[in-house]
């Protein structure tokens, strides 16, 4: 049982450039999310999806997009990376009593 | 829109003290969850505590309590007989059971809890 598990760790990318965070549970839960945290911040949500083929804005959604593959897999993608993506992001499911977090992915857009 | 705000961007406390972390929120819902969550330098998040809003008795966790006045919106942490190893960010977090809750968590800034040895 490996909880929320999130790939890369690290990643450094250009302005301008795409990429897909990836992130997978194994704990059966219907609700997903993606959170970022800059410095000085708590974790602001990015996008959610409540259950398989849904997903809604959080706070901060502007510069992402979001797809739910199926039950377990729920990714994030930059189209079009911007150095204000910088930041650490973290992927989460959520259980009856609490949300399991995943270890987080730091990105650098130069 | 909810807010939660954590007043204390830093508290420091010698090891085996007390020391309390506060937090503040607005709402307008009745029905909620409130939560505190820990991060360490290896930036895991770990939930602490849990408090469920219709719940008037107070959380606990060992050494982890929590005063929660919901007329005030106030929900503060205690942490007794403090370790080395609570070193760490703190967060308050809020989430609404509205739509069952399914939308997810509101933070606050932080506090940053330094424990002397």
């Amino acid at each position: 049982n490996a909880g929320v598990t999130q790939t890369p760790k690290f990643q450094v990318l250009k302005t301008g450039q795409s990429m897909t965070l990836q992130c997978a549970q194994d704990m059966n839960h219907n609700s997903m999310y993606w959170y970022r945290q800059d410095p000085g911040m708590g974790l602001r949500l990015i996008y959610y999806s409540a259950s398989e083929g849904t997903t809604d804005k959080g706070e901060v959604p502007n510069g992402y997009n979001v797809s739910r593959l199926n039950k377990r897999e729920f990714s994030l993608r930059l189209e079009s990376a911007a150095p204000s993506q910088t930041s650490v992001y973290f992927c989460a499911s959520r259980g009856p009593n609490e949300q399991f977090f995943g270890p987080g992915t730091r990105l650098t857009v130069l | 829109a909810q807010t939660v705000t954590q007043s204390q961007p830093e508290m420091s406390v010698q090891e085996a003290e007390t020391v309390t972390l506060s937090c503040t929120y607005d709402t307008s819902e009745s029905d909620y969850y409130l939560f505190w969550y820990k991060q360490p330098p290896s930036r895991q998040m770990i939930l602490v505590i849990r408090q469920e809003a219709y719940k008037q008795q107070n959380a606990t966790e060992n050494r982890f309590s929590v005063n929660f006045q919901k007329a005030a919106k106030s929900f503060s942490l205690k942490i007794s007989d403090s370790q080395l190893g609570d070193a760490a960010m703190y967060f308050c977090a809020y989430r609404s059971r509205r739509g069952g809750g399914a939308d997810g968590l509101t933070f606050g800034k932080g506090t940053h809890l330094i424990i002397q040895p």
